[in-house]
């Protein structure tokens, strides 16, 4: 069965500094991979998706993912980060039948002035 | 403005009370999804709607009903059935019917607190 494990619960980073969110997904074929952002409260906004072509991809806000077949990861990155990523980051993987999307738990972004 | 609209933002419930979560969208979408967010649990499905009069089970619809008789609508009936239904419920729409690549588009959301 398809799964997305976000390792880390939560990181703070220091503002200007880079960012790397993990996720590692596990699939049998070529997944479609998707991150999402929440901020409190809200409902999830789509930063970025993979499904072929280039494996670097590039999102709204800065960020950028790498698709990495070997790892099985997806891993999203910003080079220099603003208070105003935090938020709560949601990797996802569509499920086998195409039907519906599959999270991980999400990963908690804390800014640090 | 195109968006989703999921109403009310609070809902609070009495304990053996069903309640009716409202979700909206004026995307011309086919497809409607609801989720339900739990603390460090990530977002799971609850439903989900491919075209109008056909949905089917997410992974935890034990406890929830839903309906499609209208393409914009798609309304989340919690039952007294569901043991633990304090949750952030989330409502989703895609463009066509899911396809894997399709990005979803959430609404901002109810929290439900069962009192």
């Amino acid at each position: 069965a398809q799964s997305v494990t976000q390792p880390d619960i939560h990181i703070t980073v220091s503002e200007g500094a880079s960012l790397e969110l993990r996720c590692n997904y596990s699939y049998g074929a070529t997944p479609y991979l998707f991150w999402y952002v929440q901020s409190p409260g809200q409902g999830l906004q789509l930063l970025l998706k993979y499904f072929s072509g280039d494996t670097l991809v590039q999102g709204i806000k800065g960020f950028e993912a790498e698709f990495k077949r070997s790892q099985s990861s997806f891993n999203l990155r910003k080079p220099s980060v603003h208070w105003s990523d935090a938020a709560e980051y949601f990797c996802a993987v569509s499920n086998q039948a195409g039907t519906a999307l599959i999270f991980g738990k999400g990963t908690t972004l804390s800014v640090s002035s | 403005d195109g968006g989703i609209t999921q109403s009310p933002k609070y809902l609070f419930r009495k304990e053996g009370q069903n309640v009716t979560l409202s979700c909206e969208q004026n995307l011309n979408h086919d497809a409607m999804y609801w989720y339900r967010q739990d603390p460090g649990q990530g977002l799971r499905l609850i439903y989900y709607s491919q075209i109008v009069n056909d949905f089917q089970k997410g992974d935890i619809a034990e406890g929830y009903s839903v309906s499609r008789e209208k393409k914009e609508s798609f309304p989340l009936t919690v039952t007294s059935a569901q043991k633990n239904p304090t949750a952030f419920y989330l409502c989703a729409s895609s463009m066509e019917r899911f396809q894997g690549a399709d990005t979803q588009y959430f609404g901002p959301g109810t929290r439900l607190t069962v009192l």
